[in-house]
């Protein structure tokens, strides 16, 4: 297994769809963050869990609603998203106990296109 | 707030030639970390090398150095020897050490290595 997995690797939907991406860890970490990637600009920080519980939530729409039920696995539940949307989803982990090193573990992405 | 730029949208370059990719970064705090992440073409992104803001030593990695002047805020990754397989983007990113580690990237930088 490698460290960081993410499914689907590609998602097309709708606009009135409803759809979920998963990430799952097997590297023992205790946070995971979602980030979007659009072409030409920065990755931009969507949410943190730290220890199961959110600790961040930067500004995102609701239709874009998180779930992390335990340290290895996170989702993202996407629901009447707007094709502005559409996006590489990246999925990190951390270690965030003990001695951080700052390093973030990523996923492959899962490439989203919303009709 | 914390940003960071990359000046550079694109870069080419021949086969063992050196490349000096640039990124500057903002910040008021004193305890950080700074990254050069890469992603190969629908790969996952990586961690090239990594620089405590505490050392003044420059970090290396193989092939991989980088030039890191805090008063200036300034953290450029060198390239030595490139390699076809350096082919990528190349991300710069900053990280408050803290619990969770919430990574604020550059806008990347199209790096491509030619036979």
């Amino acid at each position: 297994e490698t460290g960081v997995t993410q499914t689907p690797r590609h998602l097309v939907m709708g606009m009135t769809n409803k759809k979920s991406l998963k990430c799952e860890q097997h590297l023992g970490h205790n946070a995971m963050y979602w980030y979007k990637q659009s072409a030409k600009k920065p990755l931009e920080l969507m949410f943190v869990y730290n220890f199961k519980e959110q600790t961040e939530n930067n500004s995102v729409p609701s239709r874009f609603s998180p779930e992390c039920p335990n340290s290895s696995h996170l989702f993202l539940h996407l629901h009447t998203l707007q094709p502005e949307d559409s996006a590489l989803y990246l999925c990190a982990s951390s270690q965030a106990s003990g001695l951080p090193t700052g390093e973030l573990f990523f996923g492959e992405g899962s490439r989203l296109t919303v009709l | 707030a914390q940003t960071v730029t990359q000046s550079q949208p694109e870069m080419s370059v021949q086969e063992a030639e050196t490349v000096t990719l640039s990124c500057t970064y903002d910040t008021s705090e004193n305890n950080y970390y700074l990254f050069w992440y890469k992603q190969p073409p629908s790969r996952q992104m990586i961690l090239v090398i990594r620089q405590e803001a505490y050392k003044q030593q420059n970090a290396t990695e193989n092939r991989f150095s980088v030039n890191f002047q805090k008063a200036a805020k300034s953290f450029s990754l060198k390239i030595s020897d490139s390699q076809l397989g350096d082919t990528a983007m190349y991300f710069c990113a900053f990280v408050i050490i803290q619990g969770a580690q919430k990574l604020v990237f550059g806008q990347g930088t199209r790096l491509t290595i030619n036979p």
